[in-house]
């Protein structure tokens, strides 16, 4: 069964790093996503991403965030300099084109630590 | 006010039990609903949808929606230990943003 997949698993970084998750969305799948979950919280949006330019984006997703499908296969979230609030799991999704609604594929998520 | 809210628990039931989920929400626009399923350290898997009112039913899962109270309720039966994770209730919006609820942790025991 496809699947969407993240690397790496965890990421442990320091305050004011640069850090890149990848992921690998489901290989006939178009539409691609970030959300994060912090620790106790609720799955977060943070941004959309079709035909190669980013379809919506929230409130979270600022200056220090940046998407990315540097070839045709991977979809990566870099956070510039990364802050202790950072630190959660990030999720990749993916969902069909032409879909009624969107069903949205999760990969098993990056914790991000940042210390 | 909170889009999607959703009573985190924990629930805790005997197996076999009927197990009820549910949330509000507040925008009368949404129209599609939807429920995950995930488990600790894992991502949200997709379990059903629904569009606007009316019941769905799947094997032992059952999605309802009353709009008329912004009210969304997944029913499943016969629960088993396996079905023990957190439930997450959803809609979407009118763009491409998927808005979840805090998530049910549910604990079937055997």
């Amino acid at each position: 069964e496809p699947e969407v997949t993240q690397t790496p698993s965890h990421q442990v970084t320091q305050m004011g790093q640069e850090v890149i998750l990848r992921c690998v969305p489901i290989s006939n799948h178009l539409y691609f996503y970030w959300y994060r979950q912090i620790l106790g919280q609720k799955v977060e949006f943070l941004v959309s991403f079709y035909n190669n330019e980013i379809s919506e984006k929230s409130e979270i997703f600022d200056d220090q965030f940046s998407v990315e499908r540097p070839d045709g296969s991977n979809f990566t979230l870099k956070i510039r300099s990364t802050k202790l609030e950072d630190s959660a799991m990030y999720f990749c999704a993916s969902s069909e084109v032409g879909a009624t609604v969107e069903k949205l594929f999760f990969g098993s998520g990056t914790q991000l630590s940042v210390l | 006010q909170k889009e999607v809210e959703q009573d985190p628990g924990p629930l805790s039931v005997p197996e076999g039990a009927i197990v009820s989920l549910n949330c509000t929400y507040s925008n009368s626009a949404f129209q599609y609903f939807m429920w995950y399923r995930q488990y600790s350290r894992k991502g949200p898997e997709l379990l059903m949808y629904t569009y606007s009112s009316g019941n769905k039913e799947d094997g032992r899962f059952t999605a309802q929606v009353d709009k008329s109270s912004k009210y969304i309720s997944l029913f499943i039966r016969d629960s088993q230990p396996s079905d023990s994770a957190t439930y997450l209730c959803a809609t979407v919006t009118g763009g491409f943003k998927t808005i979840f609820g805090a998530g049910t942790r549910l604990f079937v025991k055997a």
